[in-house]
This record gives structure tokens, sequence and C-alpha cells, in this order.
């Protein structure tokens, strides 16, 4: 399938560490994009990174992505309780019948204890 | 001033019934989306317009009828209700044109529908 997976599933820490969640995906994409959800919430943007790009920051995330690996990373640090919520991973595959579509993963649930 | 506004946020309703939920949204983007997202959290695209043209239209059963009077709504109608059907229905927009790299998404705060 298209989408993207995220790792882990659940991530559970402390206020103030840092949190790193992953996502793999298995076909050419022309952009991944991080999204957050608060429970009971709709979706909101974070970041985006370009296939042609390998890194991208803003503000305490920070975002990697290898195309020979197919996979990205998102890492927050010095993480508070406010950034409880679930993170998804978003491909962008711009051509052909997937033209417009981003696929989305099942998300990782992060909460921050205080 | 909501950007993407879509009602009702919560829907219950029979087996059989027919229910449709609405999305606006102020943003002056040209396409909008219909995405469902399941107890799992799984989210996955139903349907897409581009300036009032259906562009995407996933494996949906045909009881899901979207409709977009203008580029700012997009509403979605649902026939027949299932139990399956049970789920929080999200609308997106963004500026994508048709061409080119799929940008950002702008999401509404969903609707859940819930078929007893």
């Amino acid at each position: 399938s298209q989408q993207g997976e995220e790792d882990p599933q659940a991530l559970s820490i402390q206020e103030g560490e840092n949190a790193t969640m992953n996502c793999s995906y298995k076909t050419s994409i022309n952009n991944l994009q991080w999204y957050r959800q608060n429970s009971g919430r709709g979706l909101v943007h974070l970041i985006l990174i370009r296939s042609n790009e390998r890194e991208k920051h803003s503000g305490r995330l920070r975002v990697t992505l290898d195309t020979s690996k197919k996979s990205s990373s998102l890492l927050i640090t010095a993480s508070r309780a406010a950034d409880t919520a679930s993170y998804f991973c978003a491909t962008g595959v711009d051509r052909g019948s997937t033209l417009g579509r981003l696929y989305f993963g099942r998300g990782t649930q992060l909460t921050v204890w205080p | 001033d909501t950007a993407v506004s879509q009602t009702p946020k919560y829907l219950v309703t029979q087996m059989g019934n027919d229910k449709s939920i609405k999305c606006e949204q102020n943003l002056g983007h040209d396409t909008m989306y219909w995405y469902k997202q399941d107890s799992k959290k799984f989210l996955k695209i139903m349907f897409s317009y581009n300036n009032k043209e259906l562009i995407i239209n996933e494996t949906v059963p045909n009881r899901f009828s979207p409709k977009s009077p203008d580029k700012a709504h997009l509403n979605l109608h649902i026939n027949s209700l299932e139990l399956g059907d049970s789920a929080v229905y999200f609308c997106a927009s963004s500026p994508y044109r048709g061409t080119g790299n799929t940008g950002e998404l702008f999401f509404g705060e969903g609707s859940r529908l819930t078929v007893l």
C-alpha cells in the first residue's frame, strides 16, 4: 500500500525529554508531511519536507528524510505536556492515478507526562 | 474565523437512514477533500474536488455521494447508512491546483458519525 507506517504506535515520555517518531513508506514520493492531531480535533500540519531535502527544522521540530531507505523521522525536542497528541506522516505521490493524494499512516500516540 | 468548518460535529442515527455532512472553507483554496478516520485512527481519502470538479474518487460505496456547489463548499451525503459507516469524517482543503506537488492540507474539526 502507499500509506506511511509510523513507528512506534505509542510513545510515553517525561516533560523535557526528546521524542522521536519514525515513518516508513513504500513508493517514491514528492514530499512527506507530518501532522498532529489532538484528541477529538482535526489534524494540523506541522512540517513538509520535499524529496530532494534531507533535513528540515521548525522550532522544536526536526524532520529528516532518507529516500534511499524510504523513511523519515520526526524529533520533538524538550517535549511539553501540550505536545501530547497523535502524530501522522503523510506522503504525497504526485503522478498518474495518485495525483493530488496524501496517504496517511495510523499515527504515533505521544504522551508527555508532567 | 474558522478556516475549514464542518457541520454537524456529532451525528447519531439509525441504520438505513440518510444523512449529510456539510463543509465550507474560507481560505480561497481550489481543492477540497473528504477523509474517513476509523476507530484505529487510520485516515483514508474518499473524494477530492478541484474547483468543483471531482478529481479523486477512491473505492467508496456509491451510497456516498459528494457534491460541490462551489469551490468553497463540499458536502457529503450518505444513503442507507450501515454500522460500518461509523467513523469520524474530516473535510480538508488545500491550495493544490491539479498539477505539481500536493501541498499542505487544512483540516476541519471532524464530524463523528455513529450508526446504531
